[in-house]
């Protein structure tokens, strides 16, 4: 099992440009989220996802969009970059609420726009 | 939204030292995980701990959830241990994680 892979692993963006953020697991795990950590912080919520078709914000979705037509994969949409957006970007999956809730989490994408 | 510390925020410490991380949350929680930032950035799983206790190696953590606090325990450090140690508690499941700030632990050779 490779978990969950994220791509790319580094991007450099332009300001106004958009990109998508990959995100797969193969966990079987009905739960996703995207979640950001800038510098010296932890990381904050920005969707999140408990199935195929259906998604919802975190506690920083602005600029953001995202879609989950399968189980497996959850991208991250940036619309019209802006520097603020300049962060670590990172995926995670989990079961449903039960005996184990834990989540695991990708690699991490290193986004700077200038 | 549930509030999460953890203390100290910076630990420095000589190898072989011993260690408690805090981590206190302001409601009940079906989730609580520790994480392990490696200086490459990569976060590592080292317990899902919504109460009671788990060891695994040198690493150990304990959860007193009608305390609303967790604690981990790193025995005889080693360099490698260095890095950031990240408790994040969730109401329900593991999918809308709330982190605290960090602890940042530098072990010395």
């Amino acid at each position: 099992n490779a978990g969950v892979t994220q791509t790319p692993k580094f991007q450099v963006l332009k300001t106004g440009q958009s990109m998508t953020l990959q995100c797969a697991q193969d966990m079987n795990h009905e739960y996703m989220s995207w979640y950001r950590q800038d510098p010296g912080m932890g990381l904050r919520l920005i969707h999140y996802s408990v199935g195929a078709g259906i998604t919802d914000q975190g506690e920083v979705p602005n600029g953001y969009n995202v879609s989950r037509s399968t189980t497996e994969d959850f991208p991250l949409r940036l619309l019209s970059a802006a520097p603020s957006q300049t962060s670590v970007y990172f995926c995670a999956s989990s079961s449903p609420a039960g005996v184990d809730t834990e989540a695991f989490f990708g690699q991490g994408t290193r986004l700077t726009v200038v | 939204g549930i509030q999460v510390e953890q203390s100290p925020p910076d630990l420095i410490l000589q190898e072989g030292a011993n260690s408690t991380l805090r981590c206190n949350f302001s409601d009940s929680v079906n989730n609580l995980q520790w994480f392990h930032q490696n200086p490459w950035g990569q976060l590592i799983n080292l317990f899902y701990i919504p109460s009671g206790t788990k060891q695994n190696g040198r690493l150990s953590a304990t959860t007193v959830a009608t305390e609303r606090y967790s604690l981990l325990y790193i025995s005889s450090s080693q360099t490698t241990d260095s890095g950031v140690y990240f408790c994040a508690v969730d109401k329900a499941a593991g999918n809308k994680l709330t982190f605290g700030g960090g602890t940042r632990v530098l072990v010395k050779p």
